[in-house]
């Protein structure tokens, strides 16, 4: 069974500085699909980012970047220029195999100080 | 237009009450979900329509009864919840079952079962 792993249940980051927040994942799929999402107080899930295991080149979305290590299984998210309005819950997730269900991470509480 | 739009938005119910959660989208996605989450944890999911038929149902209780009467709008409907049942009710959306497109997720109905 796939599993998907974040080791930082807290976060906090200094506005205009730069965070890490830690994924890894387990599957023996070589086809699948990673994504960051984000939720705010205000409770919808937002896509932050996504990954195609195949694609070698990290994604890149503004200020958001993933370190997508294949044989690791690792996937981080790194926050650039931190915002007051980056403070949330960010959470890994997976998707991949023949059910394509989403796998989410127990999350990140990214608290950003102004 | 990238909603998902989810009715009520908070919900206070005896065990012994019938009430319906709704959501709907206009984007055209032939594949709708419903996710049950608890605070400070992920979301889990619970069911899935693929072309308004149901394709995955997570071993969820008969309490829950979900339907999909057309390709933009989802129920669930509700009756004998206990208050273990108390959650956050999140509706996503994707352009099909295949979850390596991106999953849209509405705000959510906050349920609180008395």
């Amino acid at each position: 069974a796939q599993t998907v792993t974040q080791s930082q249940p807290e976060m906090s980051v200094q506005e205009a500085e730069t965070v890490t927040l830690s994924c890894t994942y387990d599957t023996s799929e070589s086809d699948y699909y990673l994504f960051w999402y984000k939720q705010p107080p205000s409770r919808q899930m937002i896509l932050v980012i996504r990954q195609e295991a195949y694609k070698q080149q990290n994604a890149t979305e503004n200020r958001f970047s993933v370190n997508f290590q294949k044989a690791a299984k690792s996937f981080s998210l790194k926050i650039s220029d931190s915002q007051l309005g980056d403070a949330a819950m960010y959470f890994c997730a997976y998707s991949g195999g023949s059910n394509y269900k989403l796998t989410f991470g127990k999350g990140t509480l990214l608290t950003v100080n102004p | 237009d990238t909603e998902v739009t989810q009715t009520p938005k908070h919900l206070v119910m005896g065990m012994t009450n019938k009430k319906s959660l709704k959501c709907e989208q206009h984007m055209g996605h032939r594949a709708m979900y419903w996710y049950k989450q608890k605070a400070k944890k992920p979301p889990e999911l619970m069911f899935v329509y693929s072309y308004e038929k149901l394709s995955i149902n997570e071993s969820v209780p008969s309490r829950f009864s979900p339907e999909c009467p057309n390709s933009s709008l989802l129920n669930l409907h509700l009756h004998a919840l206990q208050p273990e049942d108390s959650a956050l009710y999140l509706c996503a959306s994707s352009r099909d079952r295949v979850v390596n497109t991106e999953a849209f997720f509405g705000q959510g109905t906050r349920l609180t079962v008395v």
